[in-house]
């Protein structure tokens, strides 16, 4: 059973809109993180946190921002939505000292943007 | 530039043969690779990791190898099932914690 949810599963919206894709974990997981996955490509780290208050970016550029301000919630927010950001956004997290660091994801938010 | 190469093409296998899939990395000195699996429109699910100071580790029917030296890892599913057709990503720790993932490589059981 997954202990990381993300709402919403499926997004459709038109471009200009503010989204923002909530994420969950019920594990008390310190590390979290956002990734980027188009159809058929690799995950791309966009955004990553080590704890509250504790923010950075990841690999690939993105206009998103992120926040977290509780350790059980890592926010995703875009303020104005254009077709380039048509993409799947997955959530993960990890615990705060695994070196393996294993991810545990959610089932990921599918942005349309129209 | 670092890279993390997995087969692209689709590895189309009979039920109860055993799948191999190659993982290949460059410019990465990774203490560990792990293994995860995702399904169509699904969040990927770890499988398996390897230290590099391990050569191989079993798991039921997975086996991973890593070979620091050849910068590759070899992930076999023995017996393969039609409920392991799916795609398989390797993954890669560097820098402060973070996973770098290669594109996956698909994988059907044919039943």
């Amino acid at each position: 059973e997954a202990d990381i949810y993300q709402t919403p599963r499926y997004l459709v919206i038109g471009t200009g809109k503010k989204i923002t894709l909530e994420c969950s974990q019920t594990m008390g997981h310190d590390k979290m993180y956002w990734y980027q996955q188009d159809p058929g490509m690799e995950l791309h780290l966009i955004h990553y946190s080590y704890g509250v208050n504790s923010t950075e970016k990841g690999d690939l550029s993105s206009e998103s921002t992120v926040s977290r301000i509780r350790t059980e919630h890592f926010p995703l927010t875009l303020e104005s939505a254009r077709p380039s950001h048509t993409s799947q956004y997955l959530c993960a997290s990890a615990r705060g000292f695994s070196g393996a660091n294993v991810l545990t994801f959610g089932a990921g938010s599918r942005l349309t943007v129209l | 530039s670092q890279k993390i190469e997995q087969n692209s093409e689709a590895l189309n296998i009979q039920e109860g043969k055993t799948a191999t899939l190659t993982c290949n990395y460059t410019n990465y000195s990774p203490a560990y690779l792990q293994w995860y699996r995702q399904d169509p429109g699904r969040g990927p699910v770890f499988l398996l990791l390897i230290r590099e100071n391990e050569k191989e580790k079993r798991k039921e029917r997975l086996k991973v190898t890593f070979d620091t030296t050849l910068k590759q890892s070899l992930f076999h599913i023995t017996a393969s099932q039609p409920a392991d057709s799916a795609t398989y990503l390797c993954a890669l720790l560097y820098g402060n914690n973070r996973l770098a993932f290669g594109k996956g490589n698909q994988v059907v059981v044919i039943p």
